[in-house]
């Protein structure tokens, strides 16, 4: 069984504070990883997809590293806004099913 | 260029009711996907189309769920008879279908609730 895990569940810092979070996906049949940020009611975003061990990723705060051989991926966020303010999800793609495995999602908050 | 549309937004049914949800990918993706994420769990897929095809529909919880994609456009997701366990939050989502893997863009989901 496929088992994606994100930690922490949830998350509370303050405007300027720069967080990170942790997604685990397993290492065997990996394909890519996929980031999405999610407000309720919202469609969820692409941030970002990751195929290559080692891959660095960059949308204007945000980053994302991976490591496909420990199977995880790190999200930063560097200077927090009111506006980072979201569930960030990740997804596992399998090479051998085609299909996205999520995991539970962090909850940020930011406090102005 | 429109994203991917999901009509209604919200249903509220009573249990042994039918609902259909529709949605209108981004224009020219031949792949759709339909997920499902009940509350407190993670988001978990249903099936794919390429096109008019259901490449994949290992997801479905069952047989009252029944998915189409008419001439690989639009595609509804129908619920019959819905029971409580069907409350959640229904998204779609399309790629074009170039490259895997590749950016699955989504709806905003819609939102049922069976009663």
């Amino acid at each position: 069984i496929l088992n994606v895990e994100q930690s922490p569940q949830s998350l509370h810092v303050q405007e300027g504070d720069s967080t990170n979070f942790t997604c685990s996906f397993p290492s065997s049949n990996f394909y890519a990883l996929h980031w999405y940020r999610w407000e309720t009611a919202k469609s969820p975003e692409a941030l970002f997809v990751m195929t290559l061990n080692g891959d660095e990723k960059k949308k204007g705060r945000i980053s994302a590293t991976l490591n496909t051989k420990e199977g995880y991926s790190y999200l930063y966020i560097k200077g927090s806004q009111p506006e980072d303010s979201a569930t960030y999800l990740c997804a596992f793609y399998a090479g051998n099913n085609r299909k996205l495995i999520w995991g539970l999602g962090t909850s940020l908050a930011v406090n102005p | 260029e429109a994203g991917v549309t999901q009509f209604p937004s919200h249903s509220v049914i009573e249990k042994g009711q039918t609902v259909t949800l529709r949605c209108d990918p981004i224009s020219g993706h031949d792949n759709l996907y339909w997920y499902r994420r009940v509350m407190g769990k993670e988001i978990k897929f249903l099936l794919h189309f390429v096109k008019e095809s259901k490449q994949d529909e290992s997801g479905m919880p069952n047989n009252r769920f029944l998915a189409e994609r008419t001439g690989g456009t639009y595609s509804t997701l129908k619920v019959q008879p819905a029971e409580l366990e069907d409350s959640g939050v229904y998204f779609c989502a399309s790629s074009q279908g170039y490259r895997d893997p590749e950016t699955q863009y989504f709806g905003p989901g819609t939102r049922l609730l069976v009663l």
